[in-house]
């Protein structure tokens, strides 16, 4: 089966900083979920990449997909206190095979 | 970590109909989320069931389509209502780890097919 894995495990950065969350495939990825988690609110769908080379962008994140290191990157520009939470890849078949990498937690000092 | 099972694990239904689902924690939890994963899209949350109040719904989901229930903090249940084709997803109940900071914990799901 699919295992994700995802680095750093936890980021503690200044505000206004950019930092990038990495998250690597056992398998050929296929699909690409990106999800955050903020407690008590459930997880927010961010983006989904799917071709190889393939990068999207919401607000201040930026999302790419490399298929050949089976590796995707999230990286947020000029971070603020609001983008502290845990940052969730995702990825597989639809239903039972989906799996989520372990989560990054990242804090973002003001 | 939590537990989580769900019923039933899928169901095939006929259009105007509903179906409950059952989500059962092995733990008390104040949260659970229930979430949708219609094919080829991402997971998405429908709502969020608090023991003893009414569920907090998200933007395009309605009390009115998905009831939800919360009668203890063990248990809750998701029903959809006068079902359609386009609800055929694979629904999903989720906890919060006790501790901020964790992760969630998924269901197994339940995968629903609306003919």
């Amino acid at each position: 089966s699919q295992e994700l894995e995802q680095s750093p495990q936890s980021l503690i950065v200044q505000e206004g900083k950019n930092l990038t969350i990495n998250c690597t495939s056992s398998k050929t990825l296929y699909g690409l979920y990106w999800y955050k988690q903020k407690y008590g609110e459930g997880l927010i769908f961010l983006m989904m990449l799917q071709k190889g080379g393939e990068e999207k962008s919401h607000e201040k994140i930026t999302a790419k997909l490399d298929e050949k290191k089976q590796q995707s990157s999230l990286h947020i520009t000029a971070s603020q206190p609001s983008h502290a939470g845990i940052y969730l890849c995702g990825a597989g078949p639809l239903g039972q095979n989906f799996v989520f990498g372990p989560g990054t937690r990242l804090s973002v000092l003001p | 970590s939590a537990v989580i099972s769900q019923k039933p694990s899928r169901d095939i239904c006929q259009r105007g109909t509903s179906l409950t689902i059952q989500c059962q924690v092995d733990s008390q939890v104040t949260m659970m989320f229930w979430y949708r994963q219609q094919p080829g899209q991402s997971l998405t949350l429908i709502a969020t069931a608090n023991q003893g109040s009414e569920a907090t719904y998200e933007s395009g989901f309605v009390i009115d389509k998905f009831p939800i229930s919360r009668p203890n903090l063990t248990f809750s249940t998701l029903t959809v209502s006068n079902m359609s084709p386009e609800d055929s997803s694979i629904y999903l109940c989720s906890v919060e780890g006790p501790f901020r900071g964790e992760t969630q914990y998924f269901g197994p799901g339940t995968r629903l097919l609306v003919l």
